[in-house]
């Protein structure tokens, strides 16, 4: 089983600020990764899968990269409705979720 | 466009069984090759991917899970289903059904709202 780690827990920014989010697997999960946006109350957004691909209708602020165990989710510059929890999920092997990170306004 | 709903009771007592119907609309769920996943989540912490199905009945469990999970599928009512056996209060949870979870579309692109499911007597 692969685990996936998230860092940081917390990220306390301010709107317009850039946001970096990583999440690092326990073993290669090649680019079988995806990442989602997850407000409170609601279901998770997909918002990145295999690593880097934009989920339909996902704005371009919105970036992933990585391969095998480091993954980075980016986020160019933070709308209000950004500030969220986010998730990574690898699809390698069993499929598992990091335990997530929380933007936050600063 | 496609859009999931979860149905179900939101109290099962102890050791019962806890059983939610997902009805997917807009599509039948015999096009485009997808899985049909359940997902669950309690209350402040991560997701928890419970299994997924496919519309021939193929099913995958997570192994944490498989003694007590089934799922099944009805095509006819563009539905799929969860049985959760000996539930306890480990179990309460948001549950969410999905889309996705299985080659070619290992992520999840469409969710289910979610419904709160709670084991108590």
């Amino acid at each position: 089983e692969i685990v996936l780690t998230q860092s940081p827990g917390t990220l306390s920014l301010s709107p317009g600020e850039r946001a970096t989010l990583s999440c690092r697997a326990s073993q290669s999960a090649n680019t079988n990764l995806a990442w989602y946006q997850q407000r409170p109350g609601q279901a998770p957004r997909l918002l990145i899968y295999e690593a880097s691909k934009r989920a339909t209708g996902i704005p371009a602020r919105f970036s992933g990269s990585g391969s095998g165990t480091d993954f980075t989710l980016t986020i160019s510059s933070l709308e209000p409705e950004d500030f969220a929890v986010y998730y990574c999920q690898e699809t390698i092997n069993w499929i598992t979720f990091g335990p997530g990170t929380k933007v936050d306004i600063k | 466009q496609v859009e999931l709903q979860e149905s179900g009771p939101g109290l099962v007592k102890p050791s019962q069984t806890l059983s939610l119907t997902c009805t997917v609309s807009g599509a039948s769920m015999r096009i485009g090759s997808h899985y049909w996943s359940w997902i669950r989540q309690a209350a402040g912490k991560s997701l928890e991917w419970i299994g997924r199905i496919y519309t021939t009945g193929s099913t995958t469990y997570n192994p944490s899970l498989t003694s007590r999970v089934s799922l099944s599928v009805d095509t006819s009512k563009n539905q799929f289903s969860l049985r959760l056996t000996s539930a306890t209060a480990t179990d309460t949870a948001v549950y969410y059904c999905a889309r996705g979870g299985g080659w070619p579309h290992w992520a999840f692109d469409l969710w289910g709202r979610g419904t709160l499911v709670t084991v108590s007597s």
